[in-house]
């Protein structure tokens, strides 16, 4: 089973920025924070990832709570393209537990408004 | 860079047919996966390969699933003899070893009939 929660569906304006949120509250030390977003059939795309400290990259920013059991995924600048189910995935380092597969759940589907 | 690469895109087979998935990685990276949804469902894992070994096949569903890395390269799912329950989208990705973010290719979609 998935070891994360989040909201089935949101919406956001274009232009406007998407916070999704997440809680992953039996999060272990070693595990990370994965985003994969997928847009309508295609395969599943990598967003950002992180362990403890906020991150940020050129698609979006993860902020993670101190306590690591929730975080924050922000897409500055949202566009129509933008819009498609978002999932937030726990998983350990390779080498780790099951060797770095991940487990989706059902994800936030983000819909994008003119 | 050329992306993960799968072959057909679509495929329709009638029930009791046997059906061959294709999966190219991106060159030099020594992680493969498959996964795949099935109709409603989430996205599951199926297996994990590195190089030509298989680290993980914990999510094969049963014995008609064959999965093979020839020489740490490309990949192949079989699935024989398939089932009405096989329906659905495969994907593959792939990942280098010291890297946390894979690659996905865009999905086979098996329909069987």
């Amino acid at each position: 089973d998935a070891k994360t929660t989040q909201p089935p569906s949101m919406d956001c304006a274009e232009g406007r920025a998407a916070n999704l949120p997440c809680n992953h509250s039996t999060i272990s030390g070693n595990e990370y924070v994965y985003w994969y977003r997928q847009i309508h059939s295609q395969g599943p795309q990598y967003i950002i990832h992180g362990l403890k400290n906020n991150e940020t990259n050129e698609m979006a920013s993860l902020i993670i709570t101190e306590d690591r059991k929730s975080s924050t995924l922000i897409l500055p600048h949202a566009t129509l393209r933008d819009t498609a189910v978002y999932y937030c995935i726990v998983r350990g380092p390779f080498g780790y537990n099951q060797g770095g597969k991940l487990i989706f759940g059902q994800g936030t589907e983000l819909s994008v408004k003119p | 860079e050329a992306g993960v690469t799968q072959f057909p895109s679509h495929s329709v087979i009638e029930k009791g047919q046997t059906v061959t998935l294709r999966c190219d990685p991106i060159s030099g990276h020594d992680n493969l996966y498959w996964y795949r949804r099935v109709m409603g469902k989430e996205i599951k894992f199926l297996l994990h390969f590195v190089k030509e070994s298989k680290q993980d096949e914990s999510g094969m569903p049963n014995n008609r699933f064959l999965a093979e890395r020839t020489g740490g390269t490309y990949s192949t799912l079989k699935v024989q003899p398939a089932e009405l329950e096989d329906s659905g989208v495969y994907f593959c990705a792939s990942s280098p070893w010291d890297s946390y973010g894979y690659t996905f290719g865009s999905g086979t979609r098996l329909t069987v009939v």
